[in-house]
């Protein structure tokens, strides 16, 4: 199937510093991708959807200008948490739409980046 | 207000018989379905999809049902092995699923041996 590819897979940053995570998707082109947050024994909660080109599109509750959303090309979307704090420790995840592939309009997933903040 | 319920938060299967997973929805806007299988500390993986106007879909072991007049939809693993121990989570969409994904919270199936 469709492979998406997150980097980096864990990071630890100190407080008020920004840390970047990348989203490509390997063998196909996403015009849409996805970025969730995981905490523990909860279920994946959207931050926002990045678009190629356009500015992404956040979720009630996500502030913008703390998770800066870049979806420069149609092979990567990056998501930068600025100024983290403890509470941004996290599991980060993206997805990709492929549109052209054999399921339709399936998501696939990265592998997730956890971050901590110490 | 939850869209998207999986109303067990865990279930245990013995090898080699039947898994079922549920998931009921309320927001009849949704029209694709997906399920996802997510170990601890990784991306969720693909496993079926179906669309709305289907009832069935079947993939190998792994088969979705879907009633939309119910609003439910289940998926049914069989025979489960001890690998398919892990977090399923029932994800819906609507316009054929070019709208975000909304997921339940996760059944976590454990196979055992």
């Amino acid at each position: 199937g469709a492979v998406v590819s997150q980097h980096p897979s864990w990071v630890i940053c100190k407080s008020g510093t920004s840390v970047k995570i990348e989203c490509r998707s390997l063998d196909f082109q996403a015009t849409t991708m996805f970025w969730y947050r995981q905490f523990p024994k909860q279920s994946l909660m959207l931050m926002a959807t990045s678009n190629e080109g356009s500015k992404a599109t956040y979720e009630q509750g996500v502030e913008k200008d703390k998770f800066l959303i870049n979806h420069a090309s149609l092979t990567l979307s990056t998501l930068t948490v600025t100024s983290a704090h403890p509470e941004d420790s996290s599991f980060y995840i993206c997805s990709a739409r492929d549109l052209a592939g054999q399921a339709g309009n399936t998501i696939y997933f990265g592998e997730g980046s956890w971050l901590t903040v110490v | 207000d939850q869209q998207v319920k999986q109303n067990s938060p865990s279930l245990s299967v013995q090898e080699g018989r039947i898994s079922i997973l549920n998931c009921d929805y309320t927001n009849s806007m949704f029209d694709y379905f997906l399920w996802y299988k997510k170990y601890p500390a990784e991306g969720p993986t693909f496993l079926i999809s179906i669309s709305s106007i289907k009832d069935k879909n079947e993939d190998g072991r792994f088969t979705v049902f879907l009633n939309k007049s119910a609003k439910h939809l289940s998926l049914h693993i069989v025979p489960s092995q001890p690998g398919d121990s892990a977090v399923y989570f029932c994800a819906a969409s609507a316009e054929g699923g070019s709208e975000k994904l909304v997921f339940g919270k996760g059944t976590k199936l454990t196979v055992n041996p």
